[in-house]
């Protein structure tokens, strides 16, 4: 099993909605990371968890909130998002130590705030 | 800052041409370079990668390269197919083996 899982698949939402992005993966990778993608624009590095503890935060706004509750699941909180928070939210893992192995991205949530 | 830059933004070749990208970096020390493919509405994927203790890698249709001391490296894809077309990112580590920076793209088209 290669696959990164990501649910949902599109998510709307207002800007006072409460909402999370799920990501699972079951190939025992113990880094997983979380992408930010506009249109047309590479994926940007939002955070990184190693062995289920954040070692990197792109500097991400509050309202996006990571959490790990263990080695197979990644999940995004989202909170009072913005318009231009808009975009295509990518999940990744890799093994071992950082993407200096092959990362699998999972097919993405595209989130529209509204 | 640490970047990446990654030319040329678009490249149109015809079927059976050969297509080359280029990236440069600014963190000498990376040392990990993949390039992923993006179709239009779909994830990145991994086509091939490098290593910094290696000068030259190839897989069937594919090549990249590494040049270290000049702190560029390029992707090969000869003679291009249809299925080719797609978006292209390099990337590389910054300022941290886990802070993989994608180059901005490069859509390729293979027109036939």
């Amino acid at each position: 099993d290669t696959e990164v899982t990501q649910t949902p698949k599109h998510l709307v939402m207002g800007m006072t909605n409460k909402k999370s992005l799920k990501c699972e993966q079951h190939m025992g990778h113990r880094a997983m990371y979380w992408y930010k993608q506009k249109a047309k624009k590479p994926p940007e590095l939002m955070f990184v968890y190693s062995y289920e503890k954040l070692s990197i935060n792109e500097s991400v706004p509050s309202r996006f909130s990571p959490e790990c509750p263990n080695s197979s699941l990644l999940n995004l909180h989202l909170h009072a998002l913005q318009p231009e928070d808009s975009a295509l939210y990518l999940c990744a893992s890799s093994h071992g130590w950082g993407m200096n192995t092959e990362a699998f991205f999972g097919q993405g949530t595209r989130l529209t705030v509204v | 800052g640490e970047n990446v830059e990654q030319h040329p933004s678009t490249l149109s070749v015809q079927e059976g041409d050969s297509a080359v990208i280029k990236c440069t970096y600014s963190d000498s020390a990376s040392n990990y370079f993949p390039w992923y493919k993006q179709e239009l509405g779909k994830r990145p994927q991994l086509i091939i990668d490098i290593r910094s203790n290696v000068g030259e890698k190839k897989d069937q249709r594919i090549a990249v390269t590494l040049n270290k001391t000049a702190k560029h490296f390029s992707l090969h894809i000869t003679e291009t197919q249809p299925e080719d077309s797609a978006v292209y990112f390099c990337a590389a580590p910054l300022g941290g083996y886990q802070k993989v920076t994608f180059g901005t793209g490069t859509k390729l088209q293979v027109i036939p």
